[in-house]
């Protein structure tokens, strides 16, 4: 079956500590796109991609990168520069028309990242 | 840039109640609206979409009409069920390439 799969489900880190979230999609979807969830505050999107080899910053970039080497692939680390990183994060895939605009997303089932 | 805003939460209703979540949104034009939900734990679902103004989109039971009129979404069920306790999410496509989301409401159904 096809889908987006992310992993590890949950992951601790020390303060100082960089750590790599796993998104792998065998949709065939062009576009991918990485978002923070907060109590409260529903998603913020943190990356997005619409090829290979090329991404974008979302609204809430700082302290984030990441990187579209293969295109069912994009992985988020998350650096020691992001001040609270302790966060809910889900990966998505883009569903596109025949015209190539958005229809809407697939979602992976998310990562839990704790700082401790 | 574009936003959304729904209802506060958190919604509790009793088994068999009648539905409302409130969805609105400020946009330039007139973008396809979607609600996505978002059992505990896991990433989100899409429950239904509209793409123009007057569309019903549906599913499971859950209907929301495009009111481009009022820029509103509200989603709507005649009678939930205890499996339906989950969040709910607003969201609209934002330019051709990604979607904006309300901050979520919490539905939780009593028996």
């Amino acid at each position: 079956d096809g889908g987006i799969t992310q992993s590890p489900k949950y992951l601790f880190r020390k303060e100082g500590q960089n750590v790599t979230l796993s998104c792998e999609q065998n949709l065939n979807h062009d576009a991918m796109y990485w978002y923070r969830q907060d109590p409260g505050q529903g998603l913020r999107l943190i990356y997005y991609s619409q090829i290979v080899n090329d991404f974008q910053k979302g609204d809430i970039a700082e302290g984030y990168s990441v990187s579209r080497e293969k295109k069912e692939s994009f992985p988020l680390t998350v650096t020691s520069a992001q001040k609270n990183p302790t966060a809910f994060y889900l990966c998505a895939s883009g569903v596109r028309t025949r015209i190539g605009t958005l229809e809407g997303y697939t979602f992976g089932s998310g990562t839990r990242l704790t700082v401790v | 840039g574009d936003s959304v805003t729904q209802m506060e939460g958190p919604v509790t209703l009793s088994e068999e109640a009648f539905l409302t979540i409130n969805c609105t949104y400020t946009a330039t034009g007139y973008p396809s609206l979607f609600w996505y939900v978002q059992y505990p734990g896991e990433g989100l679902q899409l429950l239904l979409k509209a793409t123009k103004a007057d569309d019903k989109g549906s599913n499971k039971g859950f209907e929301a009409t495009y009111r481009k009129e009022t820029t509103s979404f509200h989603l709507e069920k005649g009678s939930v069920q205890v499996s339906d306790s989950a969040v709910y999410f607003c969201a609209l496509r934002e330019g051709a390439q990604k979607l904006v989301f309300g901050q979520g409401t919490r539905l939780t159904i009593n028996p």
